[in-house]
């Protein structure tokens, strides 16, 4: 399976835009790059997700690199509800799962 | 709209008791699956269903962890003869069959928190 590698914490300051890091160095031509998050005590939810093209949503932005070993998702302007946990996940034709690594702690500032 | 619902929320059993979780997905939504969160970690699948059909039971840890969705909708995941180390979140998903699968996103229930003494 294709694995991804992110930072284990990360933090920020309210209000400040945040760009959470994700390596995918064996990642395969149809596997889709999708980010979830997990806030306390709740489920993980989705975030965003994308191929090749850089995506915006109401949530985020994903930028993906060029030869897609990478990604950055982009919290615009972070609020105290954004501190959760986010994972950054491969999800290839085949898989009917989607396998979560240790993810990012995001603790956001006031 | 109603999104994916899990009870109990919390269980406490005794080391030994049988468990069943129960998940109730999305309405129409054909793929299930489970995960099981332990304290501190990312989710790890444990099985997947389209409708009534197990696809795949890969990630299940032991013969004692069996799950069911027999009218393709609700769906119980039931351990036997519990043990401390089956303490964790058990995570329910759903989402909507298509055959572009890889990109539909998955909706998560907020788990039932099983704690075995």
């Amino acid at each position: 399976d294709a694995k991804t590698t992110q930072p284990n914490s990360m933090e920020s300051n309210e209000e400040e835009p945040v760009h959470l890091p994700c390596n995918h160095s064996t990642i395969s031509g149809t596997d889709y790059i999708h980010w979830y998050r997990q806030l306390p005590s709740q489920g993980p939810e989705y975030v965003i997700h994308g191929l090749t093209s850089n995506v915006n949503n109401r949530m985020a932005s994903l930028a993906i690199a060029e030869d897609r070993k990478s990604s950055t998702l982009i919290l615009h302007r972070a609020t105290l509800r954004d501190a959760a946990v986010y994972y950054c996940i491969l999800r290839g034709l085949n898989n009917n799962d989607m396998r979560f690594g240790a993810g990012t702690r995001l603790t956001v500032k006031p | 709209g109603a999104g994916v619902s899990q009870s109990p929320r919390y269980k406490v059993a005794k080391r030994g008791q049988d468990v069943a979780l129960r998940c109730d997905p999305i309405s129409g939504h054909v793929s299930l699956f489970w995960y099981q969160q332990a304290l501190g970690q990312g989710p790890e699948f444990l099985t997947y269903f389209q409708n009534e059909a197990q696809l795949d039971k890969s990630g299940l840890p032991s013969d004692r962890f069996f799950a069911e969705r027999p009218e393709g909708s609700v769906s119980t995941l039931k351990i036997q003869r519990t043990q401390q180390e089956d303490s964790a979140v058990y995570l329910c998903a759903s989402s909507p069959f298509t055959r572009d699968s890889h990109r539909t996103p998955l909706h998560f229930g907020n788990g039932t928190r099983l704690t075995v003494t």
